[in-house]
């Protein structure tokens, strides 16, 4: 119940590429939805978040899109770029309590 | 901009030692946390604190852990009997207000190895 499940567990992208990668939860108490990033040696920055009542928020060329009904997210990074190469993680909380993390999707983004 | 810092940034310790991991959250910030990361696998949670108390724990948060904020800007991760499995990288994370209202910005992590 207090999952949430990340697929891919890598990808590649060529340079200018679309980055898709896709988290589901089961737990329908969860209320927020932020995806932090990770470079090598750091901690988790936050990139993007998003509530449940709305389908869709971007940021630049990040998107992260929100599926309701079928408990599922995912962040689109659009024109990926190597600076882009980073762990990335969805993660969300069911109100006012911590945060559970996805198991993360190591990005790399060729030129 | 203002950081969450953390201290030491890699800790080596022999089985059975205690270990203390330090962090000075962001100074705003009212809520406070530590996480860890075993090598390759997902952040984890191990407890949240407010109000100068412990307002959640994991399973992972056992007797052998404990937190505390000594001052105004200070706060610590206690390790009393460190085993070869505590061996991650720990981060320390503040908000300004609550896990869903709010940022959770992490520091950079202490390494601990367990030897």
């Amino acid at each position: 119940q207090q999952q949430v499940k990340q697929s891919p567990q890598s990808l590649i992208v060529q340079k200018g590429g679309i980055s898709i990668i896709n988290c589901a939860y089961e737990n329908t108490a969860f209320d927020y939805f932020p995806w932090y990033q990770q470079f090598p040696g750091k901690g988790p920055a936050l990139l993007i978040a998003i509530r449940p009542d709305v389908s869709e928020k971007k940021e630049g060329r990040f998107t992260i899109s929100f599926n309701k009904s079928a408990k599922q997210f995912s962040l689109h990074i659009m024109d990926s770029q190597p600076g882009d190469s980073a762990t990335y993680f969805c993660a969300a909380t069911p109100g006012n309590t911590p945060l559970v993390f996805g198991k993360g999707t190591r990005l790399s983004v060729i030129a | 901009e203002p950081e969450v810092t953390q201290t030491p940034s890699h800790q080596v310790t022999q089985m059975g030692q205690e270990v203390i991991l330090r962090c000075v959250p962001i100074s705003n910030h009212l809520y406070f946390y530590w996480y860890r990361q075993i090598l390759g696998q997902k952040v984890e949670f191990l407890v949240s604190f407010y109000n100068n108390e412990i307002s959640e724990k994991s399973e992972i948060f056992d007797d052998q852990f404990s937190v505390e904020r000594p001052d105004g800007s200070n706060f610590t991760l206690k390790i009393r009997s460190t085993k070869l499995e505590d061996s991650a990288m720990y981060f320390c994370a503040s908000s300004e207000r609550g896990p869903s209202t709010d940022t959770q910005y992490f520091g950079p992590g202490t390494r601990l190895t367990v030897l």
